[in-house]
């Protein structure tokens, strides 16, 4: 267990629907970070936040986004999904503003139909 | 930006014997981790080894920094090793990024 923790560990939704996957990071870590995994483009770097301020992004589309919240957890919006969202994501924990061990959490299915 | 490559894609071993995965990366790094992603999709840390040697278990790791590779490697193989293994380094942005993975199956 890394003490990182996302819910829901499961979601099946539709084409155009809006989703929110929601990360708690480990006690006293105020890094989180976003990552997808997909089998065609494997596993990418969305975005980070540190102590509520978005630091970095990566290959995230438009119709995503992220926030991280005074009590340090975080949440990634989907909305318009298409099937090719259908993917594992991942959400990581560390104390450092940039590098640092990264403790990643069991990750959210998302499977749209 | 940074380039990570793994090598062997896939590995099938008998129980019992030892393997070395190799990581190459294209830069200098901060940050490297070795992950193993097991059957049910979860990504178990392994070893944060940005530079050095490390071990754990039949599990050790090792690092050289200046020649840009790591090596992961697994002794007396078990069923349970079975899965994926990512190799995933990281610069001054804090992101990391993630190798291809080394897909490896142990058998009875």
């Amino acid at each position: 267990d890394s003490g990182v923790t996302q819910t829901p560990k499961h979601l099946i939704t539709a084409t155009g629907q809006r989703v929110t996957l929601r990360c708690s990071p480990r006690s006293g870590d105020l890094s989180v970070y976003w990552y997808q995994q997909s089998l065609d483009q494997g596993l990418q770097f969305l975005i980070h936040y540190y102590n509520g301020e978005e630091r970095a992004k990566g290959n995230i589309l438009e119709r995503f986004s992220a926030q991280q919240f005074p009590d340090l957890h975080s949440e990634l919006n989907l909305s318009s999904l298409e099937l090719g969202d259908s993917a594992l994501y991942f959400c990581a924990s560390s104390v450092e503003s940039s590098g640092g061990w990264q403790f990643f959490g069991p990750g959210t299915r998302l499977t749209v139909l | 930006g940074i380039q990570v490559e793994q090598s062997p894609p896939d590995l099938i071993l008998q129980e019992g014997a030892n393997s070395t995965l190799r990581c190459n990366f294209s830069d200098s790094v901060n940050n490297l981790q070795w992950f193993h992603q097991n059957p049910w999709g979860q990504l178990i840390n392994l070893f944060y080894i940005p530079s050095g040697t490390k071990q754990n278990g039949r599990l050790s790791a090792t690092t050289v920094a200046t020649e840009r590779y790591s090596l992961l490697y697994i002794s007396s193989s078990q069923t349970t090793d079975s899965g994926v293994y990512f190799c995933a380094v990281g610069g001054n942005t804090g992101k990391l990024i993630f190798g291809q993975g080394t897909t490896l199956q142990v058998k009875p």
